[in-house]
């Protein structure tokens, strides 16, 4: 049973777009949310992450928007960039076990 | 580099055979995880440890899968009898032991082929 769902599978976006990756989770006990990055032989690094008691984060041109109520969020990656190809895993923590998603292979195109 | 490190990178085994896996991760971190990923797939949990104490474990992780951390510092992953299905990139993170603080370091991983 995935914990945490994700989409789209894949997205290509023009440089200088704006990606967005979403993600759904059900259990109510998920207390940390973070999105990692992966390339391609290399393990995931965390990018952004968020509580739910807050809504929106930024960093750079990252932000997460989290609805606690439709227990969803999401990654919208501002002003895309060729070096922003990689795949997205949206991660969902509680106690001592992290539920990642099935990831979103992004594509920026220049 | 003072990230987490794992070895082998790669590792090609024959069924039946018995391999084992090193992380080592940062070094004020007490919480080390392994995961498995297969390809086009998110990171599975595997098993926890806090220190030397081995907290939790999947139920992915079947009787021929062993993990110790000796003295709380760097872990070893065991995998008996391997099995074509083992084949994956098993992961190691560590975190470290603050309060509220639950960021997540990878290593690169190893993968591993069972032919």
């Amino acid at each position: 049973q995935q914990q945490v769902k994700q989409s789209p599978q894949s997205l290509i976006v023009q440089k200088g777009g704006i990606s967005i990756i979403n993600c759904a989770y059900e259990n109510t006990a998920f207390d940390y949310f973070p999105w990692y990055q992966q390339f391609p032989g290399k393990g995931p690094a965390l990018l952004i992450a968020i509580r739910p008691d807050v809504s929106e984060k930024k960093e750079g041109r990252f932000t997460i928007s989290f609805n606690k109520s439709a227990k969803q969020f999401s990654l919208h990656i501002m002003d895309s960039q060729p070096g922003d190809s990689a795949t997205y895993f949206c991660a969902a923590n509680t106690g001592n076990q992290f539920y990642f998603g099935t990831g979103t292979s992004l594509t920026v195109i220049p | 580099d003072t990230g987490v490190s794992q070895d082998p990178r790669h590792k090609i085994t024959k069924r039946g055979q018995n391999v084992t896996f090193r992380c080592d991760p940062i070094s004020e971190h007490n919480r080390l995880y392994w995961y498995r990923q297969t390809l086009g797939q998110g990171p599975e949990f595997l098993t926890y440890f806090q220190n030397e104490a081995q907290l939790e474990k999947s139920r992915l992780l079947s009787d021929r899968f062993s993990a110790e951390r000796p003295k709380g510092s760097f872990s070893t992953l065991e995998i008996q009898r391997t099995e074509q299905g083992d084949s994956a990139m098993y992961l190691c993170a560590s975190s470290p032991r603050v309060a509220g603080e639950e960021t997540q370091y990878f290593g690169p991983g190893t993968r591993l082929l069972v032919l």
